[in-house]
């Protein structure tokens, strides 16, 4: 069974601010989804990664598959970011999630 | 608009009625599934298909049934809804689980009183 761990569980970041989220995985995988959760509750996917790095704007994601380990990063943060940002991992025919880093970025 | 079409949006059941929630995509996705959310909870798999006629459990697929005779719909059924069942609903679908363009429906939220 893969284990998928999330940290921070809550992050409250003033605007502007660099952030970072973490996901660690515990069994090899064939690709990471990172996805974002808004309070109205839609879930969007905003990358998939199965190496290296990937960037959308001002969302950078990054992957180290030997460490098992992905980041996601926001740069110049907006309130408009404030949502759930959910890592999920793919291992055979299923993905596996992590419980969700709650962000809030206060103006 | 292409996408994940979900419904009903809301739904509250008695306990041991049954119901099914509709999901249906027309992106000509191999792949559909089953999640649901509960609070302090990651997404947990349900049920999950690779294809039509094809069907699998998943994390936690007891009290559920699917099936897939399309590969446009995967309905979820309830067989006898229980409070533990209270929850909200996701159905997604993609051409695998590690390929890009995961689509998620809007969710159900059912509750079972």
């Amino acid at each position: 069974k893969n284990e998928v761990e999330q940290s921070p569980q809550n992050l409250t970041a003033q605007e502007g601010e660099f952030i970072t989220i973490n996901c660690s995985y515990s069994v090899g995988i064939s690709a990471l989804h990172w996805l974002q959760q808004h309070p109205g509750g839609g879930i969007v996917s905003l990358f998939m990664l199965s190496s290296g790095k990937k960037k959308h704007g001002r969302l950078i994601a990054t992957i180290n598959i030997q460490e098992k380990h992905s980041s996601l990063h926001i740069t110049a943060s907006h309130p408009r970011d404030s949502a759930v940002y959910i890592c999920a991992v793919a291992y055979g025919n299923k993905l596996v999630f992590g419980a969700g880093t709650i962000l809030r970025v206060k103006s | 608009n292409a996408g994940v079409t979900q419904t009903p949006k809301f739904q509250v059941l008695k306990t041991g009625q049954s119901m099914t929630l509709q999901c249906a995509q027309d992106m000509n996705h191999e792949y559909m599934s089953w999640y649901r959310q509960d609070p302090g909870m990651g997404l947990r798999l349900i049920h999950y298909s690779v294809g039509a006629g094809i069907t699998d459990q998943g994390e936690v697929p007891n009290g559920y049934n699917v099936s897939r005779s399309t590969t446009e719909d995967f309905p979820l059924r309830l067989l006898s809804a229980a409070p533990s069942q209270t929850s909200v609903y996701f159905c997604a679908s993609s051409y695998g689980p590690g390929a890009l363009g995961y689509t998620f429906g809007s969710g159900t939220r059912l509750t079972v009183v």
